[in-house]
């Protein structure tokens, strides 16, 4: 079956600490895009992706960094610098073009300890 | 204020029809869509529309875009207890090509 997965389901870290957290898709989709979810707030786009090799910031990147050296795979770096890492991260993939909606994955719950 | 907007809560009892609104301001808007998001869930695609149609109907929704308001509204016929999420609308542009704007969301209750 075709779609997103992502890994862990839940992360616990501690303060100071880099996490990285996974996301994998086999929907042969070009772009891939992580977005950050709080309590009562909509998605905010952290990084996309269109192609492999290249990403762009999206409006909250600060504290996270991203590769895409693999078409299939966009993983999310949550670093020390990030001042408030404590949320529900998703990521999602759809092909380019004016539709851009996309699928999602289940979602990473990162905690801050 | 925010590109995309909508009211938080909504109540409705089941079996009544529910309607989800949401305003944008971005006038090249290109597609409009409905995400539905289920307690510690990712989004699920319920439906989208171009810009340039003002009604789409799939089963139990419908969905209307008055272009000139800028003005999207989700409609759910017969709304049952397994409707209860959150809604998100969220739009996408033709100035940047590949990304999506989204709305805070609105929690739909369904009381039996």
């Amino acid at each position: 079956d075709g779609g997103i997965t992502q890994s862990p389901k839940y992360l616990f870290r501690k303060e100071g600490q880099n996490v990285t957290l996974s996301c994998e898709q086999n929907l042969n989709h070009d772009a891939m895009y992580w977005y950050r979810q709080d309590p009562g707030q909509g998605l905010r786009l952290i990084y996309y992706s269109q192609i492999v090799n290249d990403f762009q910031k999206g409006d909250i990147a600060e504290g996270y960094s991203v590769s895409r050296e693999k078409k299939e795979s966009f993983p999310l770096t949550v670093t020390s610098a990030q001042k408030n890492p404590t949320a529900f991260y998703l990521c999602a993939s759809s092909n380019l073009g004016e539709l851009a909606g996309g699928f999602f994955g289940p979602g990473t719950r990162l905690t801050v300890l | 204020g925010e590109d995309v907007e909508q009211s938080l809560f909504l109540s409705v009892r089941e079996g009544d029809s529910s309607v989800i609104n949401c305003t944008y301001t971005d006038s090249s808007s290109t597609y409009l869509y409905w995400y539905k998001q289920e307690p510690g869930a990712g989004l699920q695609l319920l439906t989208y529309i171009f810009s340039n149609m003002d009604m789409k109907q799939d089963q139990r929704l419908t969905v209307l875009l008055n272009k000139k308001d800028k003005h999207l509204s989700l409609r759910i016929a017969d709304t049952q207890t397994g409707d209860s999420a959150i809604y998100f609308c969220a739009e996408s542009r033709r100035s940047t090509l590949g990304r999506l704007y989204f709305g805070r969301g609105t929690q739909l209750t369904v009381w039996p």
